[in-house]
């Protein structure tokens, strides 16, 4: 079965910093892909960005960017340049393609940013 | 750009009452989920649609709820007789395929309270 860890339930970063939301994640399939999603207060799941287990490079898009270290098996986003407006809970979340196909997510770090 | 609707965006019922969750999935997608959010917590994987037909459902997803694609277009989402502890938000998704994709499409959500 297929587990997402996310260890910190709150973090706190002032604008325009830069911040690490720390993800880890178990699965014995060897195909799987890793999503970030963030959810602001109004409640809609809003797709970050995507890490494939077999991608050569770290995933960006803009100011998101993830850390993928495969013997690890962690996948942290960071967010460069903090603004307000990414206060919102983020998840992580797994999707393997051996076994079922749904994402498994993590309990979700809430982030403040603080002007 | 292309997007998954819900309906409605909040239903309030009495326990014990029937509520249907409608989902209008993206045209071309082959894949369809329902995932439910208990308040503060995490997503959680409720079922998967494949072909007409559930290709996987959790633990949760008991003999009180159901999934229809009555109409080629819409896909919904029945709790027969609703409980206090169904009160979360529910969250459709869809993508184009199962196996290779790098983005699961998410819905707005609908979110029930049950009285």
């Amino acid at each position: 079965a297929q587990k997402i860890t996310q260890t910190q339930p709150g973090m706190f970063v002032q604008e325009k910093e830069a911040v690490t939301l720390d993800c880890t994640y178990d699965t014995s399939d060897p195909s799987y892909g890793l999503f970030w999603y963030k959810q602001p207060s109004s409640g809609e799941m809003i797709f970050l960005i995507y890490q494939g287990s077999y991608d050569q490079q770290n995933a960006t898009e803009g100011r998101y960017s993830l850390n993928f270290q495969k013997a690890r098996k962690s996948a942290n986003l960071v967010i460069s340049a903090s603004q307000l407006g990414d206060s919102a809970m983020y998840f992580c979340a797994i999707f393997t393609q051996g076994g079922s196909e749904k994402l498994v997510f993590g309990k979700g770090t809430k982030l403040t940013v603080n002007p | 750009e292309p997007e998954v609707t819900q309906t409605p965006s909040h239903q309030v019922t009495q326990m014990g009452q029937e509520v249907i969750l409608r989902c209008v999935p993206i045209s071309n997608h082959l894949y369809f989920y329902w995932y439910r959010q208990i308040l503060g917590q995490k997503v959680e994987f409720l079922v998967s649609f494949y072909n007409n037909e559930i290709s996987e459902k959790s633990e949760i997803f008991d003999d009180q709820f159901s999934v229809e694609r009555p109409d080629g277009s819409n896909f919904t989402l029945k709790i027969r007789s609703t409980k206090l502890e169904d009160s979360a938000m529910y969250f459709c998704a869809s993508n184009p395929e199962g196996s290779s994709y790098n983005e699961q499409f998410f819905g707005p959500g609908t979110r029930l309270t049950v009285l």
